[in-house]
């Protein structure tokens, strides 16, 4: 069982619909983290969390809104998004810093936009 | 500009055998390096990690190897076991307050009863 859970597991929306993911760990993590993977690639980075701060942005289109309202929660917000944006969406998890803080994943919410 | 290479998209090994994949870096910045599994439907599985201060890191059945001097890094798996076949990313990361990793494109390792 991951320590990390995400849901919904599966997710389908229209281009014009708001939806929100979500991510919750009770590890004591204070970084965490979006990624998104599509088929038969690797995860990419969207976003970093640390001590509950946006710290990182990789350049990720507005259409996808973070939030982090306290130290176990993430959220993902989306509106209107597109096709293209249908993906594995993965949460994670780690220490802040030091040399053995692995990052731990959710299961993934897979998102459909139709 | 890929960080971080896995240039075998596919590996078979038989049941018992060794399974060895590998991992190629460009960033001379990376620090810290991991492989995690991964399983359709799945998020990734952390399975082990090594800092660069040092060349080789035991746990189990797994052992990961780094060779700085020619930026590359390999997983081996002995014995194989079925419950192996998966994709496998490699996946390095620098000195930061939060870790940023970069992953590899993936290996699927197919183990053969």
């Amino acid at each position: 069982d991951t320590e990390v859970t995400q849901t919904p597991k599966h997710l389908v929306m229209g281009m014009t619909n708001k939806k929100s993911l979500k991510c919750e760990q009770h590890m004591g993590h204070r970084a965490m983290y979006w990624y998104k993977q599509k088929a038969k690639k690797p995860p990419e980075l969207m976003f970093v969390y640390s001590y509950e701060k946006l710290s990182i942005n990789e350049s990720v289109p507005s259409r996808f809104s973070p939030e982090c309202p306290n130290s176990s929660l993430l959220n993902l917000h989306l509106h209107a998004l597109q096709p293209e944006d249908s993906a594995l969406y993965l949460c994670a998890s780690s220490q802040v810093g030091g040399h053995n803080s692995p990052l731990h994943f959710g299961n993934g919410t897979r998102l459909t936009v139709t | 500009d890929q960080q971080v290479k896995q240039n075998s998209p596919s590996l078979s090994v038989q049941e018992g055998r060794i399974s060895i994949l590998n991992c190629d870096y460009t960033n001379s910045m990376f620090d810290y390096f991991l492989w995690y599994k991964k399983y359709p439907a799945e998020g990734p599985t952390f399975l082990i990690s090594i800092s660069s201060i040092k060349d080789k890191n035991e746990d189990g059945r797994f052992t990961v190897f780094l060779n700085k001097s020619a930026k590359h890094l390999s997983l081996h798996i002995v014995p194989s076991q079925p419950g192996d076949s998966a994709v496998y990313f490699c996946a390095a990361s620098g000195v930061g307050s939060a870790r940023q990793l970069t992953f590899g494109s993936g290996t699927q390792l197919t183990v053969l009863p």
